[in-house]
């Protein structure tokens, strides 16, 4: 079955520290990627995709990400963390839902970025 | 980015009455919209997947009678939860996607029943 997994409910790094938050993915055929970004109440903002091409990609916010085929895993990270950064995480694969693609999700990791 | 704008924001109904949710797509033409559905502190449920002009394809376990969607234009979708329960309570989001290869996110509507 095709899935995203995030095994951390929750991760603390104090700001100004690099923070990393873990996804990976099981899919068939050449995986799309994606991360948004949560906060309270609101919908899901864009951060940044691996499609094809560098294995590192860089998304908005100062935030990149590196896909690693053979670890089948796509962590998102951050070389500094501000407590504005604090939020959900979801990472996302996209898989071939008959018809359209559609949007597979983890189950989301909630970053606090402490003073 | 494109910008998908969500309305209502929020919004209380009484138990029996109907409410419908619009996804408009601000910038960009919309040819797939997608419907979700999140509870406190648990990921996104794809409740359906609609294209422009066709029927919308609901996900296992979704009641299309009850979630009605509609998908008339290229720029707009609603999502019409019909007798609307207190166990519908929850926040819907929808996502549209167009030529580009993300998809973008509305803010959300927070459904309470009372």
């Amino acid at each position: 079955a095709q899935s995203v997994a995030q095994p951390e409910d929750q991760v603390n790094v104090a700001e100004g520290n690099p923070l990393t938050v873990k996804c990976t993915y099981s899919v068939s055929g050449n995986p799309y990627l994606f991360w948004y970004v949560q906060y309270p109440n609101r919908g899901l903002q864009f951060l940044l995709k691996y499609i094809t091409g560098d294995n590192l990609v860089k998304g908005s916010y100062g935030f990149e990400a590196e896909f690693n085929k053979s670890q089948t895993s796509f962590h998102l990270k951050k070389p500094s963390a501000l407590v504005s950064d604090s939020a959900l995480y979801f990472c996302a694969v996209r898989v071939s839902g008959g018809a359209t693609n559609k949007l597979i999700f983890g189950t989301g990791t909630l970053l606090a970025v402490q003073p | 980015g494109a910008v998908v704008s969500q309305h209502p924001s929020w919004v209380i109904c009484k138990s029996g009455t109907s409410v419908k949710i619009e996804c408009r797509s601000l910038d960009f033409q919309a040819t797939t919209m997608f419907w979700y559905r999140q509870f406190p502190k648990q990921s996104l449920m794809l409740m359906a997947t609609s294209n422009e002009g066709s029927k919308a394809t609901y996900e296992q376990g979704v009641e299309k009678d009850k979630f009605l969607i509609n998908h008339a234009s290229l720029t707009l979708s609603t999502l019409t939860v019909t007798s609307a329960h207190p166990e519908d309570s929850s926040f819907y989001i929808c996502s549209a996607r167009g030529s580009y290869t993300e998809a973008f996110f509305g803010q959300g509507t927070r459904l309470t029943v009372v």
